[in-house]
């Protein structure tokens, strides 16, 4: 099993540019989410979804758009850059219900918006 | 709004020093999970802890929720140099289910 994948693994943005970061599991996890990291903030939660059809606003999800046609894949868009997402995103998925907490991290996306 | 603080925010130890990360919460949690971060990586599941006092070790670190279930520790002993990495804390709220992040403690270990 792959695990959770995410693509692009770098990216350079003008301001106003739009992009969409690609996120896909093979483990048949319900819950999605994407995070940004910026130094000394820790994980922030952007979205998340906790199925095929269904997603939420997370603690900073201004600026970027999400949707979940299926259970495998959960893209997070950015409409137009602004320098301030500069950041790291990662994705992250698990089983729901109890004895699904553990959250399985992609390997990240850097990005830079100029 | 809802916080989970961690400290410190760096820590640089000798390598066979102990370490202990700090993670606090401003709302009584329903459990808490430590996820270790190597440079340069992504996140990695280490433990959750759920019953209020629990105490949980995986050979050098033991982990330990408090009483209240508003804070928990990591502590290491004896460093390794494949210690070094950010150590984060997340803490699920028992009112909202919402888990945060602690803003991580990065431990650097001299050889």
């Amino acid at each position: 099993n792959a695990g959770v994948t995410q693509t692009p693994k770098f990216q350079v943005l003008k301001t106003g540019q739009s992009m969409t970061l690609q996120c896909a599991q093979d483990m048949n996890h319900e819950y999605m989410s994407w995070y940004r990291q910026d130094p000394g903030m820790g994980l922030r939660l952007i979205h998340y979804s906790v199925g095929a059809g269904i997603t939420d606003q997370g603690e900073v999800p201004n600026g970027y758009n999400v949707s979940r046609s299926t259970t495998e894949d959960f893209p997070l868009r950015l409409l137009s850059a602004a320098p301030s997402q500069t950041s790291v995103y990662f994705c992250a998925s698990r089983k729901s219900g109890t004895g699904g907490e553990k959250l399985f991290f992609g390997s990240g996306t850097q990005l830079s918006v100029l | 709004g809802q916080q989970v603080m961690q400290i410190p925010q760096y820590q640089h130890v000798q390598e066979g020093e102990d370490f202990t990360t700090y993670c606090n919460s401003s709302t009584t949690l329903s459990n808490i999970q430590w996820y270790k971060q190597r440079p340069g990586g992504h996140p990695v599941f280490l433990i959750q802890l759920v019953k209020s006092g629990e105490v949980k070790k995986q050979k050098r670190l033991t982990f330990q929720f408090g009483e209240a279930k508003k804070n928990s520790s990591l502590h290491i002993t004896a460093t390794q140099t494949t210690d070094v990495g950010t150590y984060f804390c997340a803490g699920r709220w028992s009112n909202t289910g919402k888990l945060i992040f602690g803003q991580g403690t990065t431990l650097q270990v001299k050889p």
